[in-house]
């Protein structure tokens, strides 16, 4: 298979603990993004790379939220000390600058 | 501010019926625009991207009113299959990420 990749696809964490995801992009694509996406609303931006550049991030990205692409090719998302309202489905996707972006399955966190 | 605005439905037609979804923008400069569907529990999948002139892709027809500023979609002889929840999608800008609406809940019936 040759798409999006993410994993793990569900983690179930307890509040406070430390998580982290990982999205393999299509591999000619320079372009990575991450987006969260609750109940009942459409994917919210979070931030995006291009090569192993963070170009921007969005108001939603707190200070518990780091986002690295250390070779311009996979990329992870971590989140520190999980809340309850962290809980949602996390969304990666890659694209050539300018061209359709391509989303993985989602990596689903739920925070009890 | 980027917003997009799409009524949530749900949309309940019949099978065979033809249904249409608009959405609305906040920014006149916006660039670019897209449908994309998403199925109950997976990733959102690009549907059709949305020109000036308008375009269709079989039952498809998205189109472009940039004056009043919304974009909608028709689709028509609507299939079971249709189902989905349909993002309106825009680029407000060249260099930055989808602004997506929340979507709109289709359900076809038999």
């Amino acid at each position: 298979d040759t798409g999006v990749s993410q994993d793990p696809r569900h983690k179930i964490t307890k509040r406070g603990q430390n998580v982290t995801f990982r999205c393999d992009p299509i591999s000619e694509h320079n372009r990575l993004y991450w987006y969260r996406q609750t109940l009942g609303q459409g994917p919210e931006f979070l931030t995006y790379f291009q090569n192993e550049a963070q170009l921007e991030k969005s108001r939603l990205l707190s200070d518990r939220f780091s986002a690295e692409r250390p070779k311009g090719s996979f990329s992870t998302l971590e989140i520190q000390r999980t809340e309850q309202g962290d809980s949602a489905m996390y969304l990666c996707a890659s694209s050539v600058v300018g061209v359709e972006q391509y989303f993985g399955p989602g990596t689903r966190l739920t925070v009890t | 501010r980027k917003e997009v605005e799409q009524d949530p439905g749900p949309f309940n037609v019949p099978e065979g019926a033809t249904v249409a979804f608009n959405c609305t923008y906040s920014n006149s400069a916006s660039q670019s625009f897209f449908w994309y569907r998403q199925d109950c529990r997976k990733e959102p999948k690009l549907l059709m991207s949305v020109y000036s002139s308008g375009n269709e892709d079989g039952r498809f027809t998205a189109q472009l009113n940039r004056a009043s500023q919304y974009i909608s979609l028709l689709i028509r002889d609507s299939k079971l299959s249709d189902s989905a929840t349909y993002l309106c999608v825009v680029i407000f800008s060249g260099n930055t990420p989808l602004v997506f609406g929340k979507g709109t809940r289709l359900s076809v019936i038999a």
